[in-house]
């Protein structure tokens, strides 16, 4: 298993801010994601953190848009930039243990931002 | 186009009762089925995993069954308790780990 911890929890930002979401997993994980969850909606996966390189972006998601870093295997953050009260959701960090794709997917808590 | 669609999209339940989410998929390749529980303001939480040669599975008071030749599962609550309230997500998984989430079920238990 893994015990995924995200901080912030919640915040609230103001137009034009942005804000980075840390994620920190407490053991090595193969892949790591970044979802998004709009009020009342599904999970939407926004990229995909690749360890040492460039984040792999779903379609309608982009970097200028979502930085995402992963400098390790356990560690990972994304931004949320120029933010809109649009960008009002629960972002949850996620992430597969162990060194072989396993299928178990584990999720952090989220953090819930606050676009006014 | 890859979707998993689930039923109903909520219902209230008494204590005590039992339940039936559905949830039905057109994903393909077919890798598993997951079923995840998330309560309100925290992340989901993993109930049950199954690949193509499972029909059922439980974790405690949940079953959850595939049928994988009609692309159906379904998740059973059984003698539910108040805490079982919550958002009940399907998700299947590609051969390429793709992932499809359905919308969700949310549940009220009431005392």
């Amino acid at each position: 298993s893994a015990v995924i911890s995200q901080k912030p929890s919640r915040d609230i930002c103001q137009r034009g801010t942005s804000l980075t979401i840390q994620c920190q997993v407490d053991s090595q994980v193969t892949m790591m994601f970044w979802y998004r969850q709009q009020p009342g909606q599904s999970l939407t996966l926004i990229a995909t953190a690749n360890q040492g390189s460039e984040a792999t972006y779903e379609s309608g998601f982009v970097i200028d848009k979502f930085p995402i870093s992963r400098p390790n295997l356990t560690f990972s953050t994304l931004t949320v930039s120029n933010m809109s009260p649009e960008d009002s959701s629960i972002y949850l960090c996620s992430a597969v243990p162990g060194r072989k794709n396993t299928g178990e997917l584990f999720f952090g808590e989220g953090s819930r931002l606050t676009v006014l | 186009k890859n979707q998993v669609e689930q039923s109903p999209q909520s219902l209230i339940i008494l204590e005590g009762k039992n339940c039936t989410l559905q949830c039905n998929y057109t994903v393909s390749p077919f890798s598993n089925l997951r079923w995840y529980k998330q309560d309100t303001g925290r992340g989901p939480v993993s109930l049950t995993i199954m690949t193509f040669s499972e029909n059922t599975k439980s974790n405690g008071r949940y079953t959850a069954t595939l049928d994988a030749d009609t692309k159906q599962s379904s998740l059973h609550i059984t003698a539910s308790q108040l805490s079982d309230s919550a958002s009940y997500i399907c998700v299947v998984s590609r051969n390429d780990y793709k992932l499809s989430f359905g919308a969700g079920t949310t549940v009220t238990v009431r005392a």
